[in-house]
């Protein structure tokens, strides 16, 4: 079955204990994406990638590292966390140059961060 | 900047109600255009897109969007919504030659039973 996998679902963790969100798709996507969705500001974008070891900032990148060693694996690091990173976060990943049926995003289900 | 505008925030109705949630968005060239919904407590699910053609768009469970380019609008509509279209309604733009999506800030629905 074509899909995004990410792990944890769940994760409370400390102020500053370095976690890492992994993510992972299995449609041979060249574009992944991390994504967090908090109340009234719908998705914001964190980091993309649009192939192996080609990152780049989203909209809202501070206090997060990714990596892109593997086409399949996108992985959200945080380094230090900070209860202002306790949110919702979605990875997802797409065809670049898909058009009509093939193309969209495929998200995974979710990791719901809460940092105290 | 592109950018994608979901007029409510906030839509309650009641059963059997038609719906339209309103999109528009800020692009002066060729857009593709996506409606995605958030169950509760689920992620994103693609509910329909427009690349090209007929500007009527149909998708899953009875929904459909229309494109009007001279308005710069893809609206969702639903002729008698249910009680499990409860949802996080979220319409996305990307341009041609521009694989980001644009994501409108959603509109969540309540359908009161």
């Amino acid at each position: 079955e074509a899909q995004v996998t990410q792990n944890p679902r769940y994760l409370i963790t400390v102020t500053g204990k370095k976690l890492t969100v992994t993510c992972s798709q299995n449609m041979n996507h060249e574009y992944m994406s991390w994504y967090r969705q908090d109340p009234g500001l719908g998705l914001r974008q964190i980091y993309y990638s649009m192939n192996v070891e080609v990152t780049d900032k989203g909209d809202v990148p501070e206090g997060y590292k990714v990596s892109r060693k593997e086409k399949r694996n996108f992985p959200l690091i945080l380094e230090s966390p900070s209860p202002n990173q306790t949110s919702l976060y979605f990875c997802a990943s797409s065809l670049i140059f898909g058009t009509g049926d093939n193309y969209g995003y495929t998200f995974g289900s979710g990791t719901r961060l809460t940092v105290v | 900047a592109q950018s994608v505008s979901q007029h409510n925030h906030h839509v309650i109705l009641s059963e059997a109600a038609s719906l339209e949630l309103g999109c528009n968005y800020s692009y002066g060239g060729t857009v593709n255009l996506f409606w995605y919904v958030q169950y509760p407590g689920q992620h994103l699910q693609l509910l329909l897109k427009y690349f090209s053609g007929d500007p009527l768009v149909k998708g899953i469970k009875g929904f459909e969007a229309e494109f009007i380019k001279s308005k710069f609008s893809f609206n969702l509509r639903k002729p008698s919504v249910q009680w499990s279209d409860t949802a996080e309604y979220f319409c996305a733009v990307n341009a041609n030659s521009n694989y980001q999506l644009i994501w409108g800030a959603g509109t969540k629905l309540i359908i009161k039973p």
